[in-house]
């Protein structure tokens, strides 16, 4: 059974432009959910889409957002990039969102210059 | 919201030797305890979890306990071998996941030859 996939997994961008991350989950899990992973503030929860309806969100600005289709993937956007948004966006997939083990993709690194 | 504190930031023991990794988190609701594996350049990797109706689990070299009224839980490596060296994550839910994972700010652990 093939793992999460995060594409791309690099990503270099100018602040102010906007950026847009997929995630496909492993066949089968319904529950994806976005952390942001820097080394001073460690792994932060963004949000977790679970029947393309975002369950819960962190605590992040507005110009992070997601979305999640029908066939489970899910996309996140961060718009009016910051230097500070330059980071590690993990995803990792549920077979539903309570309390059931998360697995992690790669992830995709984002430097925001 | 949950708050998970992780100790200590470093651990360095002699290969063969154990280690612990200890957690404590503040929401009384948080009934699931995920403990991940980062090594470099590589994504968390699920290792052990536990639920708040078990006080202990164990898998091989690795055994998590949960102490519900001091809202402490704890990672046990045995044997500990070169490629246990990583950096561990702790982690905690509330029930019905009503939140996404909150994260300790991890644990690198270095295994001596």
């Amino acid at each position: 059974k093939a793992g999460v996939t995060q594409t791309p997994r690099y990503l270099i961008k100018t602040r102010g432009q906007q950026v847009t991350l997929s995630c496909s989950p492993i066949s089968g899990h319904r529950s994806v959910s976005w952390y942001q992973q820097t080394p001073g503030q460690g792994l932060q929860f963004l949000f977790e889409y679970f029947s393309e309806t975002q369950r819960n969100k962190g605590n992040f600005p507005g110009r992070f957002s997601g979305r999640q289709f029908s066939n489970s993937r899910s996309e996140m956007n961060v718009s009016t990039l910051e230097l500070g948004d330059s980071a590690l966006y993990l995803c990792a997939s549920s077979l539903e969102p309570a309390n059931t083990e998360a697995f992690f993709g790669q992830g995709t690194r984002l430097t925001v210059v | 919201g949950e708050n998970v504190e992780q100790h200590p930031s470093t651990l360095s023991v002699q290969e063969g030797d154990s280690a612990v990794i200890k957690c404590t988190y503040s929401d009384s609701a948080s009934n699931y305890f995920p403990w991940y594996k980062q090594e470099l350049g590589k994504r968390p990797q699920l290792i052990i979890d536990i639920r708040s109706n078990v006080g202990e689990k164990k898998d091989q070299r690795i055994a998590v306990t949960l102490n519900k009224t001091a809202k402490h839980f704890s990672l046990h490596i045995t044997e500990t071998q070169p490629e246990d060296s990583a950096v561990y994550f702790c982690a905690a839910r509330r029930g019905g996941g009503a939140d996404g994972l909150t994260f300790g700010k991890g644990t690198h652990l270095i295994i001596q030859p």
